[in-house]
């Protein structure tokens, strides 16, 4: 599509529950990044891909987040025993792969809301 | 220190005026710099993508980068309440993540 599409809008989650997070890139786009913003638009980067291979992951927490890019699916976050403090928007967004460097183009985030 | 300052504001003007909103950076390894516009509840939407020092121009939109002082801007020209929304400014060193700034809420008067 030309759109980032993520889903759900909004995950209400219980303390200790998992959470699974969508993105669906813009259709022909070959990289692929998570984002979480909390308070005051503090963006911080958690994970990339370039295709189906993880490209960064310096800022995915190890313990209880993980990330996939798997053909012809939507990417996927999950965080597993969420905490409250994971409360948070997060956002994908997506690039194409040019020789020249390729903005980033985000969809409308998954507001989660951990109980 | 934050690799990307950028005042918070809020920035209140009335309709019609010239908007300049400013940021500066710490780190010479970015070489790309980003200006999104953000809804309340929506996603950052990009608003203009500049390489070289310089200006870059896209109707009431100017996107300025001086590389020299590490310091980038955009002005908005004739503004509407309609631009009324948070605005980042964000840099990458190339296929990489985002450093953006704080944001700047602006608020354009009727």
């Amino acid at each position: 599509g030309e759109e980032v599409a993520q889903t759900p809008k909004h995950l209400v989650r219980g303390e200790g529950q998992k959470a699974k997070l969508y993105c669906a890139p813009i259709k022909g786009h070959s990289y692929v990044f998570w984002y979480q913003q909390v308070l005051k638009n503090e963006f911080k980067f958690l994970i990339s891909f370039q295709n189906e291979n993880v490209f960064d992951e310096t800022g995915m927490p190890k313990e209880r987040f993980s990330a996939k890019c798997l053909p012809n699916s939507p990417c996927s976050l999950e965080i597993q025993a969420t905490k409250l403090e994971d409360s948070a928007v997060y956002f994908c967004a997506s690039s194409e792969y040019r020789e020249s460097n390729q903005p980033q183009h985000f969809g409308d985030g998954t507001r989660l809301s951990i109980l | 220190q934050k690799e990307v300052e950028q005042d918070p504001g809020p920035l209140s003007v009335p309709e019609g005026a010239i908007v300049s909103l400013n940021c500066t950076y710490s780190n010479s390894a970015f070489q790309y710099f980003m200006w999104y516009r953000q809804y309340s509840r929506k996603g950052p939407e990009l608003l203009m993508y500049t390489y070289s020092s310089g200006n870059k121009e896209d109707g009431r939109f100017t996107a300025q980068v001086d590389k020299s002082s590490k310091y980038i801007s955009l002005f908005i020209r004739d503004s509407q309440p309609s631009d009324s929304a948070t605005y980042l400014c964000a840099a990458e060193k190339g296929r990489r993540a985002l450093t953006f700034g704080s944001g700047t809420r602006l608020q354009v008067q009727p």
